[in-house]
């Protein structure tokens, strides 16, 4: 079946610093990919989106790109926030029918001032 | 756009009573409606598909009995977590896609209803 698979946290960087979270997946046919990020006690919002090869998904200074040679997408920003601070979920959507959404575990960012 | 607002944020309450929990999708219809759980510290799991007018679809492992799903219309729909004991305590988050089934869109998320059975 699908999976994903993130870095596992916690990751504490100082405010300014580049930011990679690795995120490889497992999947038949060709799904879409997401970044999610969860503030403290709130739900999920979509970070960005990738639903092809190549494509690149980018908001609010975070980008990623959608590797099917590596099947990966991991997520970078060149310079990190105090506000930055969440927990962030990679996920993919299978093609077809109710297309199903499967996360990784998340990884928890802590920004330093 | 592409709001999905849940109710209640948070629940306390006595073990053996039952909750309800809503999933309405603001601004646009859906067809299909997703149900996670969340416990602390790690990813979402998916507990059901719920689907406009017809009967939920539960993953492996999930009481359809303990966890009664109604999507009574296109735009809401409900989790009723039956007589609650304190392992029911969890984050409950639900989703909608917008343009349907078959569209390419992301799921929107609802901000969650934590539930603490006492």
């Amino acid at each position: 079946g699908d999976s994903v698979t993130q870095m596992e946290g916690p990751v504490t960087l100082s405010e300014e610093a580049f930011l990679t979270i690795n995120c490889t997946y497992t999947a038949t046919g060709y799904p879409s990919l997401f970044w999610y990020v969860q503030y403290p006690g709130e739900g999920l919002q979509l970070l960005l989106k990738a639903t092809k090869a190549d494509d690149k998904g980018s908001n609010k200074g975070f980008e990623a790109t959608y590797r099917k040679e590596t099947t990966s997408f991991h997520l970078e920003k060149g310079s990190v926030q105090v506000s930055d601070s969440a927990v962030y979920f990679c996920a993919l959507s299978d093609p077809g029918g109710y297309q199903k959404v499967t996360f990784g575990t998340g990884t928890k960012l802590q920004v330093i001032p | 756009g592409a709001v999905v607002s849940q109710h209640p944020s948070r629940v306390i309450c006595k073990s053996g009573t039952s909750v309800k929990i809503e999933c309405r999708s603001l601004d646009f219809q859906a067809t299909t409606m997703f149900w996670y759980r969340q416990f602390p510290k790690q990813s979402l799991m998916l507990m059901a598909t719920s689907n406009e007018g017809s009967k939920a679809t539960y993953e492996q492992g999930v009481e359809k009995d303990k966890f009664l799903i109604n999507h009574a219309s296109l735009t809401l729909s409900t989790l009723t977590v039956t007589s609650a004991h304190p392992e029911d305590s969890s984050f409950y988050i639900c989703s909608a896609r917008v343009g349907g089934d078959y569209s390419n869109q992301p799921q929107h998320f609802g901000d969650g209803t934590r539930l603490s059975i006492l």
